[in-house]
């Protein structure tokens, strides 16, 4: 079935790095933008970043900006979140979601990775 | 890019009608009709209920619908049910090419 399904998460250390998985089955990987979306404990959802299908285009939140770079490997169905100089705000379960086709909308997610910063 | 403003709460009994406000800018809900609705339920992940303002996925009851005026969008949740009971949070598009959600509503049943 059409699924996404999110790794890499953990325990970090302030000021260290970590790269989120985001592997996706069931569809044309390659024909999707892809987006990825974070929701602190307790709190809202927030937007972070964007690839087009060809991985061209990037747009990013500008919490992230300069920290995070969203990245996608058409041949191995995955889409990828470097994170670099983590805060403890960065505390968070990361989800990724597909954008469907001819909408701008989130029509498929992952069930999320828990990242938790600290010392 | 602030985050759209939503309402903390709001609560019904079963069977009435309740609507959630999602209040932008100029520059995201004003500008586009690229406003969608999420629903989730504790320790799951969102599910898109509604699309480009008032439009429903495959699936989604027609219990729920959208609207949209000026800088506001809105949800609607007719014919209220216990299984409604959830956080509901708005997306929109930006003038920035980014996304931008609200604040999130937390839906209680009585």
């Amino acid at each position: 079935q059409v699924q996404l399904v999110e790794s890499g998460g953990g325990v970090v250390q302030p000021g260290r790095s970590l790269r989120l998985s985001c592997a996706a089955s069931g569809f044309t990987f390659s024909s999707y933008a892809v987006h990825w979306v974070r929701q602190a404990p307790d709190k809202g959802l927030e937007w972070l970043a964007l690839i087009s299908f060809d991985g061209t285009n990037k747009y990013c939140a500008d919490s992230v900006k300069g920290r995070f770079t969203i990245s996608r490997d058409n041949s191995k169905n995955t889409l990828y979140l470097q994170m670099n100089s983590l805060r403890a705000e960065d505390t968070a379960v990361y989800y990724c979601a597909r954008d469907s086709l001819g909408i701008f909308a989130f029509d498929i997610w992952g069930q999320g990775t828990m990242v938790t910063v600290s010392s | 890019q602030s985050a759209l403003t939503q309402p903390a709460s709001v609560s019904g009994s079963p069977g009435q009608s309740i609507t959630i406000s999602c209040t932008g800018t100029s520059s995201d809900v004003g500008v586009y009709n690229y406003v969608s609705w999420y629903q989730q339920h504790p320790g799951k992940a969102p599910k898109l209920m509604i699309y480009d303002v008032s439009d429903r996925p495959s699936g989604v009851s027609n219990r729920f619908s959208g609207s949209k005026s000026g800088n506001t969008a809105s949800l609607t949740i007719s014919g209220l049910q216990a299984e409604d009971e959830a956080d509901y949070y708005c997306n929109s598009y930006t003038s920035s090419s980014t996304n931008v959600f609200g604040t999130g509503t937390k839906v209680t049943v009585l």
